[in-house]
């Protein structure tokens, strides 16, 4: 039962226009969603994270909106640069700091 | 680097034997997590720790696999009696508490390959 799932395996994004990566999740349970950027052969490194008591979250060129009742989040880029391409995993947990379920991962390329 | 750091970073083990991966927490930090990353897939969940306390082994298969996090000293992931379809990446992370926030931070990884 995948509770979280982003259905585009891969996305190819022009450098200096947006990058929109989207999630959705089925458990109404969880309260807390994050974004983690993955290069190969390393750890993901958290991006952003946003409560579900919220609906944006921005930091810098990264922007996470949630949409409760849709239950879909998206993380937005922009400007996209070439240093972006990863792959990016959407997470989600009922509760604080415990047992994070990822979805399978977005691979993100940006062209120059 | 205060970072969480895993070894070993990569560990080839025939069928049978057993693999040891360790993980030490970012400094501050008492609460340790698993999870494992099988090819093409994400990550998932496998066990929670705090020292000397195992708080959720949910994800952890029945046989083979235990962790512990003891008092002093890294927490350690053990599988024993390696089968091929074991040979995944282990990502340790680590969280300063349940109520500093959701964020827990990832270590870079061990690869285990079983041959």
């Amino acid at each position: 039962d995948q509770q979280v799932k982003q259905n585009s395996p891969s996305l190819s994004v022009q450098e200096g226009r947006i990058s929109i990566l989207n999630c959705d999740y089925t458990n109404s349970m969880f309260d807390y969603f994050l974004w983690y950027k993955k290069y190969p052969a390393e750890g993901p490194t958290f991006l952003i994270s946003i409560s579900s008591i919220k609906d944006k979250n921005e930091d810098g060129r990264f922007t996470v909106f949630l949409n409760k009742s849709a239950k879909h989040l998206s993380l937005h880029i922009v400007p996209s640069q070439p240093g972006d391409s990863a792959v990016y995993f959407c997470a989600a947990s009922p509760e604080y700091g415990n047992k994070l379920v990822f979805g399978a991962g977005t691979i993100l390329r940006v062209k120059s | 680097n205060a970072g969480v750091m895993q070894n070993p970073r990569h560990l080839v083990r025939r069928r049978g034997q057993e693999a040891r991966l360790r993980c030490s927490p970012m400094k501050g930090h008492s609460h340790v997590y698993w999870y494992r990353q099988l090819p093409e897939e994400g990550l998932k969940f496998m066990v929670y720790l705090q020292k000397e306390n195992i708080i959720d082994e949910s994800g952890m298969p029945k046989e083979r696999f235990s962790a512990e996090f003891p008092k002093e000293g890294p927490s350690i992931l053990r599988i024993q009696q390696v089968v091929r379809g074991d040979s995944a990446a282990y990502f340790c992370a680590s969280s300063p508490d349940r109520r500093s926030g959701n964020t827990i931070y990832f270590g870079e990884g061990s690869w285990l390959t079983v041959v």
